[in-house]
């Protein structure tokens, strides 16, 4: 079955350059999700988008921003980069079925992002 | 406070042997739901089973049960029959079944290796 996909896997940046991570959704899933997960850590929620409107924002920078397309990929952009934004980047994606639904987020397999 | 808690950061058990994997969670939500996650040392998060708040009976995904007590508010993995392939970090995870709420709130996990 397809899963969903992020691109590219690997990056390495300089201080201070920008990224742009791209993350293609299970097909006919509607809403897409980044998270961050930094060494050692828990994956932290940044922010999500429902029919390419945010629905819901975490603890995003606001260095960073994202957005949902039509054909529903969304790509997160990440400007004046840090040290401390090495971490792996999580997209999911998830077909909402009504309120209160159980909306299971199926991850993609992350990008790594190292900031030198 | 912490709405996840994982008390276990490792556990070693062997092959075989049946592991129960602790998660407790906070919420005054009536409506959630919880979901544990696997994260081998390849990065990758995976979905393994999940419980809503008004399930009546316990989640079972093949080898994967969830030992769901609502009034002590916990969440515990059950896997039977460990494999050398269940090596890997594990994540406890909440979401507020309320609008607007979108984001995944994870535990700091437990790192499982199975020894042979």
């Amino acid at each position: 079955a397809a899963g969903v996909i992020q691109s590219p896997r690997h990056l390495i940046k300089e201080k201070r350059e920008t990224a742009t991570l791209k993350c293609y959704p299970i097909p006919r899933h509607d809403t897409v999700y980044w998270y961050q997960q930094g060494p050692g850590q828990d994956p932290q929620f940044l922010i999500s988008f429902y029919e390419k409107m945010q629905s819901d924002k975490g603890s995003i920078p606001d260095r960073f921003s994202a957005q949902q397309f039509s054909d529903y990929h969304s790509e997160l952009n990440m400007s004046s980069l840090e040290l401390g934004d090495s971490a792996l980047y999580f997209c999911a994606s998830s077909s909402p079925q009504g309120a209160g639904a159980k909306n299971i987020q199926y991850f993609g397999a992350g990008t790594r992002l190292s900031v030198l | 406070a912490q709405k996840i808690t994982q008390t276990q950061p490792g556990m070693f058990v062997q092959e075989k042997e049946a592991v129960t994997l602790d998660c407790t969670y906070d919420t005054s939500d009536p409506s959630y739901g919880l979901f544990w996650y696997k994260q081998p040392s390849s990065g990758e998060m995976i979905f393994l089973i999940y419980q809503g708040s008004y399930d009546q009976q316990n989640a079972t995904e093949g080898r994967y049960s969830l030992n769901f007590q609502k009034a002590r508010k916990s969440a515990n993995l059950v896997i039977s029959a460990s494999q050398l392939g269940d090596s890997a970090m594990y994540f406890c995870a909440m979401r507020e079944l309320n609008f607007g709420n979108e984001k995944l709130t994870f535990g700091t996990g437990t790192r499982l290796t199975i020894i042979p």
